[in-house]
């Protein structure tokens, strides 16, 4: 059965460039999120959309990082201007229904090495 | 500031006995828990939940216990099986948002 996927699985940046990762989402999820993994940690919320509304961008570190969903089912998460401590595995998971009692289901992630 | 930690790193254990992997939170509003397991270059998988209602809640094999006055949850494994050796991450949330908090995760090793 078709999971949630994600592209590229591995994307290796020079400081300073931009990136695009992008997340293909179950058929029909209403909901979509996008978490940051740094290595030996948990994954951080990132953002959260509803269709293609974004309701919650709390979790992105700076101006630099930007998502989209226009037209509410595949996302692209961008960074620009890419840092080192950007350097993580980026997950992405969807959930049929909006509210938190509906499972996430995860993306294998993006690993981004920023040299 | 890490709200939820997983303060065991690793963890091994012999197949057939039982697994106990735990996690403490700092946030008194957290009101909704879980746990996913998590196998090398694959996403976070659900395995089990509990409301801040309840004590326990079981699973076949797998059951999860809180402590709401210590702010603990733990999850039992029973028996385990090497098919069972994976990172697990609790996570909470509040009643407010769609934010999960995740721990470091504890990696889990069953030995034949």
């Amino acid at each position: 059965g078709a999971g949630v996927s994600q592209s590229p699985r591995y994307k290796v940046a020079k400081r300073g460039q931009d990136v695009a990762l992008r997340c293909d989402p179950i058929s029909g999820h209403v909901s979509l999120f996008w978490y940051q993994q740094a290595l030996g940690q948990g994954p951080e919320f990132l953002t959260y959309f509803q269709n293609e509304a974004q309701l919650d961008k709390s979790g992105l570190p700076s101006d630099r990082f930007f998502a989209e969903r226009p037209e509410g089912s595949v996302s692209t998460l961008k960074i620009q201007r890419t840092q080192q401590e950007d350097s993580a595995v980026y997950l992405c998971a969807s959930s049929l229904n909006s509210g938190r009692y509906n499972e996430q289901f995860f993306g294998p992630g993006t690993r981004l090495t920023v040299l | 500031d890490q709200q939820v930690k997983q303060n065991s790193p690793s963890l091994s254990v012999q197949e057939g006995r039982i697994s106990i992997l735990n996690c403490d939170y700092t946030n008194s509003m957290f009101d909704y828990f879980l746990w996913y397991k998590k196998y090398p270059a694959e996403g976070p998988t659900f395995l089990i939940s509990i409301s801040s209602i309840k004590d326990k809640n079981e699973d076949g094999r797998f059951t999860v216990f809180l402590n709401k006055s210590a702010k603990h949850l733990s999850l039992h494994i029973v028996p385990s099986q090497p098919g069972d050796s994976a990172v697990y991450f609790c996570a909470a949330s509040t009643n407010t948002g769609n934010q999960f908090y995740f721990g470091t995760g504890t990696s889990l090793t069953v030995i034949p």
